[in-house]
């Protein structure tokens, strides 16, 4: 159980192109879904947390109008990339809060690594 | 900011016990999570303890927690080379949502 898939988990895009992404929980609903940056080598970086119809809240330095999020369903959030440049290109996991084992446990996506030309 | 400390990089040999430690700042966090990530890949959760709880054992897995101290471990025994990979250790920040708190991460090396 627990399970939360990523589409896709790779994509390469020319620069100025935007980039959707979709995280789902497979087997229990989210009301809370993360989205996070992930650079060579690092840490997770935070990005955004998505509750279900309402607005994300994004962290300190994330620009909210270039990375769009939306949470639609209790089983879909998206992250859409937009305009990206090079300096984009990342590795993104989304995570998705509840599937028991704890109120405040996240599961995770694959990841989606994306590379901008 | 809360902060959490890892140490990098752990190199053991196969079925040898792997301990990974892990300090961290937030004083209320409810719940501390483990997670691994294999290369290329999403984070796995392995295990999590309770703030209230001084040790956690899950099959191979032991998680001690010293709250005063802020200090969490995670003891792998009878380590084997699928154990490679990254180990994040990851509380929860009390009050925020849900928010957990990533350190770097430790780079766990099983040699045969």
């Amino acid at each position: 159980g627990a399970v939360v898939s990523q589409h896709p988990s790779r994509v390469i895009c020319k620069s100025g192109t935007s980039v959707k992404i979709e995280c789902r929980s497979l087997d229990f609903q989210a009301t809370t879904m993360f989205w996070y940056r992930q650079f060579p080598k690092q840490s997770l970086m935070l990005m955004a947390t998505s509750n279900e119809g309402s607005k994300a809240t994004y962290e300190q330095g994330v620009e909210k109008d270039k990375f769009l999020i939306n949470h639609a369903s209790l089983t879909l959030s998206t992250l859409t990339v937009t305009s990206a440049h090079p300096e984009d290109s990342s590795f993104y996991i989304c995570s998705a809060r509840g599937g028991g084992g704890g109120t405040d446990t996240q599961y995770f996506g694959p990841g989606t690594r994306l590379t901008v030309l | 900011g809360e902060d959490v400390e890892q140490s990098l990089f752990l190199s053991v040999r196969e079925g040898d016990s792997s301990v990974i430690n892990c300090t961290y700042t937030d004083s209320s966090s409810t719940y501390l999570y483990w997670y691994k990530q294999e290369p290329g890949a999403g984070l796995q959760l392995l295990t999590y303890i309770f703030s209230n709880m001084d040790m956690k054992q899950d099959q191979r897995l032991t998680v001690l927690l010293n709250k005063k101290d802020k200090h969490l471990s995670l003891r792998i025994a009878d380590t084997q080379t699928g154990d490679s990979a990254i180990y994040f250790c990851a509380p929860g920040l009390g009050n925020q949502g849900g928010k957990l708190i990533f350190g770097q991460g430790t780079e766990l090396s099983v040699k045969p």
